[in-house]
This record gives structure tokens, C-alpha cells and sequence, in this order.
């Protein structure tokens, strides 16, 4: 079975710095594709960035964008210039390919400091 | 356009009792799953569906029944509540096999007591 691992319970970054977030995973598979999804207090669950895992280049989506290291199964969101409203949980996710449903991560608690 | 609908967004139940959770969604997706959010834990699958009359099992299935009659809904059953239920419960859907963006509802958190 897949497994995810966020190693960070809480980070803290003062607003307008940049943040890492990290996540590794374990699997056998050769295709399959990560996720980023951010849930602020209301519970929403909102993607925040995908990458799939044939493609060597990482993704980026505005202040977003990902450090993606296949051989070592990591996984890393970088955040860029943080603003308040990036406060949230995080939590990394995986899928198959092959397959349907997501694994998740625990979570990272994201906190801004103004 | 409403994308996924939960209803109802709080219950409290008596252990024992049951209950149906809604999930609809109005965009045709095939793919529709329900996750349970304990605290401290990230999303847990419970069942899915990739279409009508389609499901299987997740990796924490136990206590839940699932039916797929129709591509629009994807309602989730306790059929005798305990507290180990007690959860915060997300449906989602996505378009088909190769779509990569989960569409979730806003959640339905059930306590049982």
C-alpha cells in the first residue's frame, strides 16, 4: 500500500517570506501523480498544484510551485512571498495511475504571521 | 452550477441509530468517492464509484454501505453508528479516469454519542 508522510505537524513564516512544506511518499508504482491540497478553517478542501509523475518538471501555479524528486520519492511545496490568506492546513496526496481515490498525508498546519 | 452538494453539513446520532448521508453532484463526473477526516489524520477512503451501478471498497470501509444508482448521486449509509464514527465526512468527484481535479464538497462532520 501507498503511504504519505508529511514530517512537519506546524510551520510558522512571517508574511511576504517563502515557506517549504514537505512531503515524501512510498510506492512501487511508476505512474501516478501528487497532489497539494490546502484546507482553510471553513474545511473546504482546494487544490493547490498536481504533478504527474512522468513529467520531469515541476510544477508551478502562480506563488505555488513544487520541488519534485522521483528517485528520493519527495515531494516539497514551496511557497513564495506568503500572504495571510495562505493560513491553512496542507496536506499532500497521492494517486495511481491505475487507479481511483486518494492518499493523504496528516497535514501541515500553515501559520502567517503578520 | 453546484458541483458537489452534502447534506445534511451536521448530525448528531445515538450510537446504534442510522443514517444516510447525501453526496450529489451536477457536473456528470464518473468518478465519485467518500473520505472520512479524523483529527490529527489526513483524508481515509471509504468507498468509491467509477459510474453507475460501480463500487468498491476503500481502505477504511468498515460500518458503510454505498450504492451508485444514478451518476449524479453517491449516498453514504451507516446502518448502526457507534462512536468511532463520530468524523468529519468529505464526498468528491472527478471527471473520469485521467482527469486529475478532485471536485469536494464542503463536508458533513457527524458526531455519535
Amino acid at each position: 500500500a501507498q503511504t504519505v508522510t508529511q514530517s512537519q505537524p506546524e510551520m510558522s513564516v512571517q508574511e511576504a517570506e517563502t515557506v517549504t512544506l514537505s512531503c515524501t511518499y512510498d510506492t512501487s508504482e511508476s505512474d501516478y501523480y501528487l497532489f497539494w491540497y490546502k484546507q482553510p478553517p471553513s474545511r473546504q478542501m482546494i487544490l493547490v498544484i498536481r504533478q504527474e509523475a512522468y513529467k520531469q518538471q515541476n510544477a508551478t501555479e502562480n506563488r505555488f510551485s513544487v520541488n519534485f524528486q522521483k528517485a528520493a520519492k519527495s515531494f516539497s511545496l514551496k511557497i513564495s512571498d506568503s500572504q495571510l490568506g495562505d493560513a491553512a492546513m496542507y496536506f499532500c496526496a497521492y494517486r495511481t495511475g491505475g487507479a481511483d481515490g486518494l492518499t493523504f498525508g496528516k497535514g501541515t498546519h500553515l501559520i502567517i504571521q503578520p | 452550477n453546484a458541483g458537489v452538494t452534502q447534506t445534511p453539513k451536521f448530525q448528531v446520532l445515538k450510537t446504534g441509530q442510522s443514517m444516510t448521508l447525501q453526496c450529489a453532484q451536477d457536473m456528470n463526473h464518473e468518478y465519485m468517492s467518500w473520505y472520512r477526516q479524523d483529527p490529527g489524520m489526513g483524508l481515509r477512503l471509504i468507498h468509491y464509484s467509477v459510474g453507475a451501478g460501480i463500487t468498491d471498497q476503500g481502505e477504511v470501509p468498515n460500518g458503510y454501505n454505498v450504492s451508485r444508482s444514478t451518476t449524479e448521486d453517491f449516498p453514504l449509509r451507516l446502518l448502526s453508528a457507534a462512536p468511532s464514527q463520530t468524523s468529519v465526512y468529505f464526498c468528491a468527484s472527478k471527471e473520469g479516469w485521467r482527469s486529475y481535479g478532485y471536485t469536494f464538497g464542503s463536508g458533513t462532520r457527524l458526531t455519535v454519542v
